[in-house]
């Protein structure tokens, strides 16, 4: 079982279109974390949102930590080729143990 | 950049060989972790360590086993390695005193068992 979901596995958009991917979970986590990570390299964090309903914005990109803390959503306004990777979401459990990662949604932006 | 090395960064090994990949870190961050990143499964955790000679079991450690003799470095062993084993490896640290911390990650070493 996946604690947690991401949706959708792949995306397929044309440049200037907006888009939003979640991350789902029946679980509470005490932070969420996003990482976008392109080919052939690891990971990098984009933010980590911690507070029930915070919202967080990245230039053209909007994160949103669900109010129950179960969920997080990433909106990207007007998306460019170079938006393109995979995002990751990784939460936080409570207790001292590691993050845990979602499978991740593979973004592709054409030009 | 937070000074994480991998090596090698590829492999290509046969069936049944031992396999030691390395991480190496320049900032002494106590916690460091291994992953292996296989399409349609995401990042899973192999193992992690917390300290000298501190290490703990991830999700998929079977045929895994790892040791850290000094801060710095954390090695990852194959025993006998098998075609189930072929992905890229990631190693990672948390710079912080939580392993809930931030997590910064290495380039990856992509392994292939033949």
């Amino acid at each position: 079982t996946q604690l947690l979901e991401q949706s959708p596995q792949f995306l397929s958009i044309q440049e200037g279109e907006n888009l939003t991917v979640y991350c789902n979970s029946s679980s509470v986590f005490s932070s969420l974390q996003w990482y976008r990570q392109e080919p052939g390299e690891g990971p990098v964090l984009l933010v980590t949102v911690v507070t029930g309903g915070e919202v967080k914005k990245l230039k053209r990109l909007t994160f949103q930590f669900g109010d129950a803390r179960k969920d997080s959503s990433l909106h990207i306004t007007a998306a460019q080729p170079g938006d393109t990777g995979l995002y990751l979401c990784a939460g936080a459990r409570s207790g001292n143990t590691p993050l845990v990662f979602g499978k991740g949604t593979r973004l592709s932006v054409i030009a | 950049d937070a000074g994480i090395t991998q090596s090698p960064r590829h492999k290509v090994t046969e069936t049944g060989t031992p396999v030691t990949l390395r991480c190496h870190q320049t900032e002494n961050h106590r916690y460091m972790y291994w992953y292996r990143q296989d399409p349609g499964h995401g990042l899973r955790l192999i193992h992690y360590s917390y300290g000298v000679k501190d290490t703990d079991k991830g999700e998929v450690s079977d045929g895994y086993s790892v040791s850290r003799s000094k801060t710095e470095d954390f090695l990852l062993t194959l025993e006998s390695a098998t075609s189930s084993q072929t992905s890229v490896y990631f190693c990672a640290i948390s710079r912080g005193q939580a392993s809930t911390d931030t997590q910064y990650f290495g380039p990856g070493t992509r392994l292939t068992v033949l």
